[in-house]
């Protein structure tokens, strides 16, 4: 158990919907990340948050969002589903920001767009 | 831009044989670390290189970081069958915040 919780674990929508994926990062980790894996797919980088900032952005569709609240879990927004967006989403903290920092990933939220 | 590129992409290895991933970049790297995901999981932290030309081992894993900090590699010696998964290497840019992940190296070990 890396200690970074993410919910839901498995969630199905259909296309043109709306969801919002959840992270809690471990206790006292003030950056968080979001990454995309699809099928076969690499991890790709969306997104990540110090203390509530965004510090980088990455391959992250407009119609995606996501903000870091005051008690530092964040939420991940996506809209406008398409059948690509069918991922496996993955939230990381770590305690400070930037390279050098271990990363602790949660169990993953399975998102299937039919 | 940074590229780097991770290769093999796919390793079929018998049980005992010996196995190496290797990311090479263009450019030279602060750090690289090196995270290992089991089937169905998610990715777990293994090691973390920072000084030109660092080896570290870990049981049955090598470990090294080249002398240009530009290549790095993960060594497995006799590989066991709870070695399978896909390896990746993760890097960021000279004073960026993005931690990138390579493609990875998905290892498949046959009884």
């Amino acid at each position: 158990d890396s200690g970074v919780t993410q919910t839901p674990k498995h969630l199905i929508t259909a296309t043109g919907q709306r969801v919002t994926l959840r992270c809690s990062p471990r206790s006292g980790d003030l950056s968080v990340y979001w990454y995309q894996q699809s099928l076969d797919q690499g991890l790709q980088f969306l997104i990540h948050y110090y203390n509530g900032e965004e510090r980088a952005k990455g391959n992250i569709l407009e119609r995606f969002s996501a903000q870091q609240f005051p008690d530092l879990h964040s939420e991940l927004n996506l809209s406008s589903l398409e059948l690509g967006d069918s991922a496996l989403y993955f939230c990381a903290s770590s305690v400070v920001e930037g390279s050098g920092n271990t990363i602790y990933f949660g169990e993953g939220s399975w998102l299937t767009v039919v | 831009g940074q590229q780097v590129m991770q290769i093999p992409q796919y390793q079929h290895v018998q049980e005992g044989e010996d196995f190496t991933t290797y990311c090479n970049s263009s450019t030279t790297l602060s750090n690289i670390q090196w995270y290992k995901q089991r089937p169905g999981g998610h990715p777990v932290f293994l090691i973390q290189l920072v000084k030109s030309g660092e080896v570290k081992k870990q049981k049955r894993l090598t470990f090294q970081f080249g002398e240009a900090k530009k290549n790095s590699s993960l060594h497995i010696t006799a590989t066991q069958t709870t070695d399978v998964g896909t390896y990746f290497c993760v890097y960021s840019g000279a004073g960026s915040y993005q931690l990138t992940f390579g493609k990875g190296t998905k290892l498949s070990v046959i009884p």
